[in-house]
Parts: C-alpha cells; structure tokens; sequence
C-alpha cells in the first residue's frame, strides 16, 4: 500500500497570510491527526478526524482548523499566521487493529512564516 | 494531566554497550504506550508497543504501572541505531488517533 504522503512538503508564507495543507491517508485509514512538530514544543497533537467527524483536539488556537473528506483525505488550515507557526506539520492515519490503534506517518510540511 | 517525560534530550554510547531510554509517564487510567523512531531525513515510525510485548531490531520496553515509566532498552547499540526516539501514550480506543508525545532522546551510538 502507498504511504502516507502530504501536499506541498515546503511552503513559505508571509505573517497575517492563510494557508493549507494537505493529507492524503493510506488506503481503509479512516482516522487522520495532525500534529505540530517544533524544537522548542516537540511534537504536539493537533486535532483527528473519523469519518469526516472531528473527534479529538488538542490545545491550539482556533486560528488552526481541519477537515476530513469522504475519501478520508483531510486538510489543516491555519488563518492569520504568526511568526509562531513556522514549524513542520505532520499528518498520520491510523486504523484499528487486533492491537488497538496504529499510526503511520506522512513525511510532513514545512512552513515557514517570514 | 496528561504528560510523558523524557529526561535525556541526548545519549551517547558506544557501539555494543547497553543502551536504555527512559520515559516516564503521567495519565490517569490506562493508556497505551508507544515508542516511535525518525532516523536521519526518513519519517517517524512505530518501533514498538507495550501491549504486543515484543522486540524489535532488538528493542524491547517494559511498561512498569508502578513506577508509571516505559523505559526502552537494548543490550548491544550498533550504529544504525543513531536516531531520534519519541516515547507516546494514548488514551482508550475513542482516543487512540491521539498521540501524547515526550520531547524526544536522540541516541547516538559512536563506532
């Protein structure tokens, strides 16, 4: 099956911009998460999507929002970026298995904030 | 709260000494533990979890409820085992596409 793959893999926006990625999940993975991955932070949980239906979030500003599609692809949007945002953004799908829940994840995006 | 601990940022061995990082855990109830691997310019990847409770690339993590830690260890490190290592939890299945993850050990094994 193919990987977990992620649209556009760098992106440089300007402070007071928008933007939007991408994610595509592997193939019967219904559940998609994001996650933010900075030096200072270290990875941290975005948000998950199931079945076009948000079903956890973590503790980012509402300026950070996603959405899930019927064919399970999902995009994160992030409004009026901040110099903060710069970091690499990584998306995951995961199915449920014999062993509970497994994540397999996209190479991510990085975004730049100037 | 929900939290994991790494306590070492970096740890440098040599090659074929034991090799053991720590992670600690915080979480009320029962979660599932993770550790994932990012070696150099490739993805993070599942290495192993608690409840399959097997090695891999002669890994192995033991999770100790008492002492709440899941600590990973190998006896012999070799070179390709430099890498970046991420400990993780997760809550109950309505949960499990949530991640917690700790700030990471990056392992250098020296030749």
């Amino acid at each position: 099956k193919a990987g977990v793959t992620q649209t556009p893999r760098y992106l440089i926006k300007t402070r007071g911009q928008q933007v939007t990625l991408s994610c595509s999940p592997i193939s019967g993975h219904r559940s998609v998460s994001w996650y933010q991955q900075t030096p200072g932070q270290g990875l941290q949980f975005l948000f998950e999507y199931f079945s076009e239906t948000q079903r956890n979030k973590g503790n980012f500003p509402g300026r950070f929002s996603g959405r899930q599609f019927s064919n399970s692809r999902s995009e994160m949007n992030v409004s009026t970026l901040e110099l903060g945002d710069s970091a690499l953004y990584l998306c995951a799908s995961s199915f449920f298995g014999a062993e509970g829940y497994e994540q397999y994840f996209g190479p991510g995006t990085r975004l730049t904030v100037t | 709260a929900q939290r994991v601990t790494q306590p070492e940022k970096l740890l440098s061995v040599f090659k074929g000494a034991p090799v053991e990082l720590k992670c600690n855990y915080s979480y009320s109830g029962s979660p599932e533990l993770f550790w994932y691997v990012q070696y150099s310019r490739q993805r993070l990847q599942l290495l192993l979890r608690h409840i399959s409770r097997e090695s891999i690339k002669g890994f192995t993590a033991d999770l100790n409820k008492g002492e709440t830690s899941f600590h990973l260890k190998k006896p012999f490190a070799q070179e390709e085992d430099s890498a970046m290592y991420y400990c993780a939890l997760s809550g109950p299945e309505h949960q499990g596409g949530k991640l917690i993850f700790g700030q990471g050990t990056e392992l250098s094994v020296k030749p």
